[in-house]
């Protein structure tokens, strides 16, 4: 079967580094997507992994161990404005994409 | 990437009346697109895929009779929700899929909030 997995709530501190989990089990894979979504607003691409190892992109990075079926996207630097739902979901072998129901990141001054 | 477009972003209605909602692709001709659905706090629902010029797939304990899906053309898909109650209200969010460097990327509309009173 498929199940994809992420902390629901996660606190962090302005200026801090915060890192979110995600694990997956598929049979298929074709690559692991993070997206940013504020409350009341679509998702917003801010990742993808499809070979193992760190990708880094700014204040943000993702990692991927296809291995393991875990992903972490950390981010760095933590400003207000990035408390939002983070949502991993990992493309299956038809490409469809699975998402996990999202990290709520609440980030405190 | 592709710039998506959705109407109404914010819809009430009562209830037993059908809601129609708009997808726009703006600078991509897309063949297929994505209807999703979001409760509050919960993961997005793929609901059925938007397939232009054919009937659209469904995803399963999706009623495709419920749910209308008309992708007439390469730039617009609608999704119309008929006889809606209350259970129907949520976040309605399409997508189109676009090859991006080196994957097929997702691009999302605003969304769509209907409440059904």
């Amino acid at each position: 079967g498929q199940n994809i997995d992420q902390p629901t709530e996660m606190t962090a501190t302005e200026g801090a580094i915060v890192q979110i989990n995600c694990t997956y089990q598929t049979s298929g894979f074709n690559g692991l997507f993070w997206y940013q979504q504020h409350a009341g607003e679509a998702p917003t691409f801010l990742s993808y992994n499809v070979l193992d190892g760190l990708e880094e992109k700014g204040r943000f990075s993702s990692f991927l161990s296809r291995s393991k079926g875990y992903s972490y996207l950390l981010l760095k630097e933590l400003q207000m404005k990035d408390s939002a739902s983070y949502l991993c979901a990992f493309s299956d072998s038809n490409y469809q994409l699975i998402w996990g129901a999202g990290t709520k990141l609440i980030i405190k001054p | 990437g592709a710039v998506v477009s959705q109407h109404p972003s914010r819809v009430i209605c009562k209830s037993g009346t059908s809601v129609k909602i708009e997808c726009r692709s703006l600078d991509f001709q897309a063949t297929t697109m994505f209807w999703y659905r979001q409760f509050p706090k919960q993961s997005l629902m793929l609901m059925a895929t938007s397939n232009e010029g054919s009937k659209a797939t469904y995803e399963q304990g999706v009623e495709k009779d419920k749910f209308l899906i008309n992708h007439a053309s390469l730039t617009l898909s609608t999704l119309t929700v008929t006889s809606a109650h209350p259970e129907d209200s949520s976040f309605y969010i399409c997508s189109l899929g676009a090859l991006t460097g080196d994957h097929n990327e997702q691009f999302f509309g605003p969304g769509t909030r209907l409440t059904v009173l």
